[in-house]
């Protein structure tokens, strides 16, 4: 079963916009955490945010926050106030186990594209 | 943050040919090193996790005498991909985990290209 999905392989938005791209996960751990990385043309995985299994409230930084509804298992990114720069694969990853002592598991991205 | 470096950046090569890639932690110490490998429009799949000083633990399907990885150091990790095909084209990534429970970072790749 696929730990990470995300059900959206392209998703549009224009300048300035907000947009949320989507993440469900599924694990038994009580301890994980839940992470964002945004991967441009050049390849580069580019962190963006963390949310902690335990943590209660969403994590923000920036123009990125996380909607993390832990019963739905969900971790959706949203990104306000879209820049042309946004543009790129965003991939959604879970890292499960006491002291997230496990590897990463990826979700297989979503590719966003911002419109002038 | 901490930085992970990778070289060579993009290498191109001859079937048959052996090609090593080094996955290098500059400003900490790196217990654990991962290797990762990505088709094109796809996810990053976990090759092996490779700890300093043992043998790497590979992942299923990933053959461990194609894809020799050494750990020698605690700043050095390298992956070798042996008499190289074609089919091996991929973009290779590694990352780098301070500590046990420590946060990872990831290097900026590296692309091979298998003629």
């Amino acid at each position: 079963a696929q730990k990470i999905t995300q059900t959206q392989p392209g998703m549009f938005v224009q300048e300035k916009e907000a947009v949320t791209l989507d993440c469900t996960y599924d694990t038994s751990d009580q301890s994980y955490g839940l992470f964002w990385y945004k991967q441009p043309s050049s390849g580069e995985m580019i962190f963006l945010i963390y949310q902690g299994s335990y943590d209660e409230q969403n994590a923000t930084e920036g123009r990125y926050s996380l909607n993390f509804q832990k019963a739905r298992k969900s971790a959706n990114l949203v990104i306000s106030a879209s820049q042309l720069g946004d543009s790129a694969m965003y991939f959604c990853a879970m890292r499960e186990g006491r002291n997230y002592g496990q590897n990463f598991v990826f979700g297989p991205g979503t590719r966003l594209s911002v419109l002038p | 943050g901490a930085v992970v470096s990778q070289h060579p950046s993009r290498v191109i090569c001859k079937s048959g040919t052996s090609v090593k890639i080094e996955c290098r932690s500059l400003d900490f110490q790196a217990t654990t090193m991962f290797w990762y490998r990505q088709f094109p429009k796809q996810s990053l799949m976990l090759m092996a996790t490779s700890n300093e000083g043992s043998k790497a633990t590979y992942e299923q399907g990933v053959e461990k005498d194609k894809f020799l990885i050494n750990h020698a150091s605690l700043t050095l990790s390298t992956l070798t991909v042996t008499s190289a095909h074609p089919e091996d084209s991929s973009f290779y990534i590694c990352s780098a985990r301070l500590g046990g429970a420590g946060e990872q970072f990831f290097g900026p790749g590296t692309r091979l290209t298998v003629l």
